[in-house]
């Protein structure tokens, strides 16, 4: 059965400095999507990124990046020179390609706080 | 584009009760899943429709079901409400099948 963990559930930090939210993910498909996802106040899960289990690439997106490795099933989101607009919770998701790969199973989310 | 929209945003229903949570998805997208959110049990699968068969299922009694219209529009019932049915149903859609979801502002149901 495939799984998400989100070991860490708050992260307080000050504004400008660098965050790293991590993701563990299981699986045994071969083929799966990897995704984060974030909540503000408002409810909306307002999604990143989106990754094939077949790329491996790091991305980075402005002041957002991702780590994925498959070796250690990790998924990482860093947020470089955070803002206060960044204070969100943020899900990591996984599917699998089986059944159709839009069953999405989430981690518990990590509630980032971003204070001046 | 408009994103996803859902209706009603609130709802406030008693035990027993029954309610219908509505979905319009993306233009042009033909998937639509719904998912529960509650503090306890944090994010839910609960089932996907795609061109109008509903093709995955989540761990959720029968009490709860849905549609998905020739428009690709979608509903969801919960029938016979229970205190534990309070949560934020949230609806996204996607293009195809193994793509990106795009998630709806949710549905916030409380039930007394």
């Amino acid at each position: 059965a495939q799984k998400v963990t989100q070991a860490q559930t708050e992260i307080s930090v000050v504004e400008k400095e660098d965050v790293t939210l991590d993701c563990v993910y299981e699986t045994r498909d071969t083929t799966y999507y990897l995704f984060w996802y974030k909540q503000p106040p408002s409810g909306e899960l307002v999604f990143l990124i989106r990754r094939n289990s077949f790329d491996e690439q790091n991305e980075i997106s402005g002041r957002y990046s991702w780590n994925f490795q498959k070796s250690t099933s990790s998924f990482n989101f860093t947020i470089t020179a955070s803002q206060v607009v960044d204070s969100a919770v943020y899900f990591c998701a996984l599917s699998e390609a089986k059944g159709g790969g839009n069953k999405l199973t989430f981690g518990t989310g990590t509630q980032l706080k971003v204070e001046l | 584009k408009a994103g996803v929209t859902q209706t009603p945003r609130y709802l406030i229903k008693t035990r027993g009760q029954q309610v219908t949570l509505s979905c319009s998805p993306i233009s042009g997208h033909r998937s639509v899943s719904w998912y529960q959110q509650t503090p306890g049990q944090g994010l839910q699968f609960l089932f996907e429709y795609f061109s109008e068969t509903q093709r995955n299922k989540g761990n959720f009694p029968g009490r709860f079901s849905g549609r998905q219209f020739s428009n690709s529009r979608s509903e969801m019932n919960v029938s016979t409400l229970e205190l534990g049915d309070s949560a934020l149903y949230l609806c996204a859609s996607s293009l195809v099948e193994a793509d990106t979801q795009y998630f709806g502002p949710g549905t916030r149901l409380t039930v007394l």
